[in-house]
């Protein structure tokens, strides 16, 4: 039972564009979301997160979007760069417990 | 300020053969978790410890895996014996506290063969 999905396994952008990167999940219980870059042979690095109390998060280039009803989040990347290109994974927490339930990725390239 | 520190990054091993990983978690952090990753997949949590406490050990085999983190600080990961499907990336990763972002090590990667 996937409980977050990442249904795009991978999205190609020019430079300077918009990514838009979408994520879904399944369990209501989930109060706090958070999105990871990882590139080639590293661990997963921390984008932003947003509590479920709010909509919208915003840190310079990325900002991430919620719509509880539809159990929905989305990561906006603006504008995108070549050094943007990496592996974008969402992830669910419940009740702020510690444990990351994360999607299969989406793959982000960033042509020049 | 030193990341979550683990070795080694790679390991090649036969199947049956026991194997170990350890990682060193960012200094002050409590919680401290050991996640699986297979190819085109997310991370997937197998035992997380709250100081030297494993609170939710619920997705560790625990036929052929054990986890300790003495003194709250510094964890293994041990697999005896490896199977070829324990093939596999290995992510450490610590947070402040539990309701906290964590932060990963680079992983192990191991090959089972």
């Amino acid at each position: 039972d996937q409980q977050v999905k990442q249904n795009s396994p991978s999205l190609s952008v020019q430079e300077g564009r918009i990514s838009i990167l979408n994520c879904d999940y399944t369990n209501s219980m989930f109060d706090y979301f958070l999105w990871y870059k990882k590139y080639p042979a590293e661990g997963p690095t921390f984008l932003i997160s947003i509590s479920s109390i709010k909509d919208k998060n915003e840190d310079g280039r990325f900002t991430v979007f919620l719509n509880k009803s539809a159990k929905h989040l989305s990561l906006h990347i603006v504008p995108s760069q070549p050094g943007d290109s990496a592996v974008y994974f969402c992830a669910a927490m419940r009740n702020r417990g510690g444990k990351l339930i994360f999607g299969q990725g989406t793959e982000l390239s960033v042509k020049p | 300020e030193a990341g979550v520190v683990q070795s080694p990054r790679y390991k090649i091993i036969e199947k049956k053969q026991p194997v170990a990983f350890w990682c060193n978690p960012i200094s002050g952090h409590n919680t401290l978790y050991w996640y699986l990753q297979n190819l085109g997949q997310g991370p997937e949590l197998l035992i997380r410890y709250e100081n030297e406490e494993a609170v939710d050990d619920s997705q560790l085999p625990k036929d052929r895996f054990s986890a300790e983190r003495l003194k709250g600080v510094d964890s293994t990961l041990k697999i005896q014996p490896a199977e070829l499907g324990d093939s596999a990336v290995y992510l450490c990763a610590s947070s402040f506290q539990r309701n906290t972002e964590a932060f990963f090590g680079q992983g192990t990667r191991l090959t089972v063969v």
